[in-house]
């Protein structure tokens, strides 16, 4: 069956640092890869797509990498800030109807110390 | 724009009652997916709806059933509930394409006693 790994425990930086988040999956070929960001109590927010045709996309200080040869994305925070801090999930379309059927990852939780 | 909302935010249940969660999708966006996220399962899909048909879900049990109507907004029912059916239930809502973003609402916490 799919799976979707992400790195399970906090990951805990000082702000100014560089984050690396990664996801990993099995089992599947997804035509593109879409990153969210969760703060408690609230819904996740879209931040980045990228598919499987590319192997970087950047939006200001995000960056994410995409090698469907390993099965892998990383997601980078650069120059981070205490307000980065929060859960980061990975999400892949699933969906063999031709229809969207996302799958998330559990999450990463990332915390910016200043 | 008017973001996702959902209703009400939070509910406290007791085991076997039933209960109906209500989204409303941003303006224009005509698919609606609902999510389920618990603290030992991560956020996992229930189903999508679009132009009032469901075209995909997810392996719960029949339970857990919805609907949309005509104006798009769309409720989630969950019959005969079990105290795991405690979760943060979430709506997202998209335009029609591929690879559209969902965009989220804020949830509904519910409570099973």
């Amino acid at each position: 069956s799919q799976k979707i790994e992400q790195n399970s425990e906090a990951l805990n930086i000082q702000e100014g640092k560089t984050a690396t988040l990664t996801c990993n999956y099995t089992n599947y070929s997804p035509a593109y890869l879409q990153w969210y960001r969760q703060d408690p109590g609230r819904g996740p927010v879209f931040l980045l797509l990228i598919r499987e045709n590319e192997k970087e996309k950047r939006k200001e200080r995000l960056k994410v990498t995409f090698d469907t040869t390993l099965k892998q994305s990383l997601f980078h925070i650069t120059a981070s800030q205490p307000a980065d801090s929060a859960t980061y999930l990975c999400a892949l379309d699933m969906g063999n109807t031709g229809f969207q059927k996302l799958v998330f990852g559990t999450g990463t939780r990332l915390l910016v110390s200043p | 724009k008017a973001g996702v909302t959902q209703t009400p935010r939070y509910l406290i249940k007791t085991r076997g009652q039933q209960v109906t969660l209500s989204c409303s999708p941003i303006s224009g966006h005509r698919s609606v997916s609902w999510y389920q996220q618990t603290p030992g399962q991560g956020l996992q899909f229930l189903f999508e709806y679009f132009s009032e048909t469901q075209r995909n879900k997810g392996n719960f049990p029949g339970r857990f059933s919805g609907r949309q109507f005509s104006n798009s907004r769309s409720e989630m029912n969950v019959s005969t509930l079990e105290l795991g059916d405690s979760a943060l239930y979430l709506c997202a809502s998209r335009l029609e394409g591929a690879a559209d973003t969902q965009y989220f609402g804020p949830g509904t916490r519910l409570t099973v006693l």
